[in-house]
């Protein structure tokens, strides 16, 4: 079945320590990204990557680090977890770029305390 | 803020009537999209219209795009009880998709 798929779904952990959330399309889909998901705010874009090896900055890129190292994962780390970083986190993959679907994964609930 | 802004925030209608959420931007764009978002899960791409589109059909689904005015609609006719989520237009921006605030549909049976 084609899939995003994200782990963990769920995390509570506490500033400061650090942690990945895993990402990984089957779809063999080139573009990935990560959004965050807060009421009031909607989806804004964390990063985003184009291909292998190629990751660039969206809208709210700060206290996040992305890796691009194979085509189907795409991690998203947060070296110092803060309580502002507390969301709803959804990585995104597509075919291409200009006109193309985004499949979105089941969504990762962070809280940080 | 954000370059898709939905219209209205909240919408709650009786099942069997028609849905209309309006969804306007600020930059010219290559194409406009919908998704539906159900509660806490990830969203659903809906439809894709292109910039030389005026108006698209998918199923109970009708968008339309007027590039003048820099703004989509969509229709969801005859709604039912399972059409209640958050619908969300994004906008191609770059190389980034941009995604508004959402319209919090609910249709009550």
């Amino acid at each position: 079945e084609a899939q995003v798929t994200q782990n963990p779904r769920y995390l509570i952990t506490v500033t400061g320590k650090k942690l990945t959330v895993t990402c990984s399309q089957n779809m063999n889909h080139e573009y990935m990204s990560w959004y965050r998901q807060d009421p009031g705010l909607g989806l804004r874009q964390i990063y985003y990557s184009m291909n292998v090896e190629v990751t660039d900055k969206g809208d709210v890129p700060e206290g996040y680090k992305v890796s691009r190292k194979e085509k189907r994962n795409f991690p998203l780390i947060l070296e110092s977890p803060s309580p502002n970083q507390t969301s709803l986190y959804f990585c995104a993959s597509s075919l291409g770029w200009r006109g193309a679907e985004q499949f979105f994964g089941p969504g990762t609930r962070l809280t940080v305390l | 803020s954000q370059q898709g802004e939905e219209d209205p925030q909240a919408l709650s209608i009786q099942e069997g009537e028609n849905a209309t959420m309006n969804c306007s931007y600020k930059t010219s764009i290559n194409n406009l999209q919908w998704y539906r978002q159900n509660s806490g899960r990830g969203l659903v791409h809906l439809i894709l219209i292109r910039s030389n589109e005026r108006e698209k059909h998918s199923g109970r689904l009708r968008v339309t795009l007027d590039t003048s005015k820099k703004s989509s609609s969509l229709l969801i006719t005859a709604s039912r009880a399972a059409d209640t989520a958050s619908y969300f237009c994004a906008t191609d921006a770059g190389s980034r998709l941009t995604f508004g605030e959402g319209t919090q549909l609910t249709v009550n049976p």
